[in-house]
């Protein structure tokens, strides 16, 4: 039962452009989401996050969009920069405070 | 400040023995958890713990993986005996405490290959 799923394995985008990121969720009970970045060899680092009372979250180059009624939030890179290329995991929290993570989308941003 | 400490970094076994891994979360941290990482997908939590209790240790197979975090602090988990589905790296992560402020720090993971 995948409750957090990220139906796109890869995306590749051009530096300076946008890259989206998009993410589904089937239980209404999450109430908190969040974006990682991980890069190889190393664990996940904590990126954006955002309440479900909000639909924006925004920082610096990065911003989380949700949409409740849709169960679906993005993650948007905008200017994309080489950097910035990663495997980035979408998760999810509910009452029981334990993270559900998606299967991760891998990043490349090409010069 | 430190970051949560995980070793060894790469493990080889062959089907049927044990391996350890053991984690040092961010001091202060009283939640600690362990996440399994298979390839091609995301972590998934095999345990949590409060201090020295565990809060959930649903999705961990009793049967042959077990954990304990001593005093509080460091924790290790143990596999006995490993399969071959087991390959995976397994992540480390501690947090102030168990909730949505998300201070979720990982270590850099051990990777698992069972042959």
């Amino acid at each position: 039962d995948q409750q957090v799923k990220q139906n796109s394995p890869s995306l590749s985008v051009q530096e300076g452009r946008i890259s989206i990121l998009n993410c589904d969720y089937t239980n209404s009970m999450f109430d908190y989401f969040l974006w990682y970045k991980k890069y190889p060899a190393e664990g996940p680092t904590f990126l954006i996050s955002i309440s479900s009372i909000k639909d924006k979250n925004e920082d610096g180059r990065f911003t989380v969009f949700l949409n409740k009624s849709a169960k679906h939030l993005s993650l948007h890179i905008v200017p994309s920069q080489p950097g910035d290329s990663a495997v980035y995991f979408c998760a999810a929290s509910g009452w029981a405070q334990k993270l559900v993570f998606g299967q991760g989308t891998r990043l490349t941003i090409n010069p | 400040e430190a970051g949560v400490a995980q070793s060894p970094r790469y493990k080889i076994i062959e089907k049927r023995q044990s391996v350890a891994f053991w984690c040092n979360p961010i001091s202060g941290h009283a939640t600690l958890y362990w996440y399994q990482q298979i390839l091609g997908q995301g972590p998934k939590l095999l345990i949590q713990f409060q201090n020295n209790g565990v809060v959930d240790d649903s999705q961990l197979p009793k049967d042959r993986f077990s954990a304990e975090r001593l005093k509080g602090v460091d924790s290790t988990l143990k596999i006995q005996p490993a399969k071959l589905e087991d390959s995976a790296v397994y992540l480390c992560a501690s947090s102030l405490v168990g909730g949505k402020d998300y201070g979720y720090t990982f270590g850099s993971g051990t990777r698992l290959t069972v042959v």
